[in-house]
């Protein structure tokens, strides 16, 4: 089954500074990579999402690539906030495995003021 | 997105006992899943619930301790029976609205305590 590696699991950083999160995936039949943001307390919410077909997406502050050779996709926020401190998961799944993700462990991310 | 809720939003059980979840969506959708997270964990998940037929479970997770329901497009039961403290966690649904969609939508989660 798919196998997905997050780091780093905690990720401090200033306000205005640039974080960036990195998964790697096993299973080479994966083609949909959402990231989702947890705030404490809260639900798991979907932010992004790219599919094996681009290698890049943005949105505002937050981008997201692929690259399907290395097997590893990536999360960018510009511009940090400290509304942006939160957990953050990636995930890979594919139509193989009914399109169910598998999560990583997460990464915590802390902006400071 | 679709609109989901649960109930309900924490518990607090004692041991030996069971507690079912409800998860209710406003609208059809043809996926629903639960999951559990344990407190600074990932999301594991328990079961895709499947409307007119029995879920299917994940290696580690059985219907005896964990029954689902699925009556229809826009609900379904999680109950989590015999409750030990390991049991304390969070409980999620989430949704998928097409059988051949990736996205994957949460409900706000059950806060469950078993003392």
């Amino acid at each position: 089954g798919e196998n997905v590696e997050q780091h780093p699991s905690t990720l401090s950083v200033q306000e205005g500074d640039s974080a960036v999160i990195k998964c790697t995936y096993s299973d080479s039949a994966s083609n949909y990579f959402p990231w989702y943001k947890q705030e404490l307390g809260k639900r798991p919410q979907l932010i992004i999402d790219i599919r094996s077909n681009v290698g890049e997406k943005k949105d505002q502050r937050i981008a997201v690539t692929l690259n399907k050779t290395a097997k590893h996709f990536s999360l960018h926020i510009t511009e940090t906030q400290p509304e942006d401190s939160a957990v953050y998961f990636c995930a890979a799944s594919s139509s193989g495995g009914s399109y169910i993700p598998t999560f990583g462990r997460g990464t915590s991310l802390i902006v400071h003021p | 997105s679709a609109v989901i809720s649960q109930k309900p939003s924490r518990d607090i059980c004692q041991r030996g006992t069971s507690l079912t979840i409800q998860c209710q969506v406003d609208s059809q959708v043809t996926m629903m899943f639960w999951y559990r997270q344990q407190p600074g964990q990932s999301l594991t998940l328990i079961a895709t619930a499947n409307q007119g037929s029995e879920a299917t479970y994940e290696s580690g997770f059985v219907i005896d301790k964990f029954p689902i329901s699925r009556p229809n497009l826009t609900f379904s039961t999680l109950t989590v029976s015999n409750m030990s403290p390991e049991d304390s966690s969070i409980y999620l649904c989430s949704v998928s609205p097409g059988s051949t969609t990736y996205e994957q939508y949460f409900g706000p989660g059950t806060r469950l305590t078993v003392t």
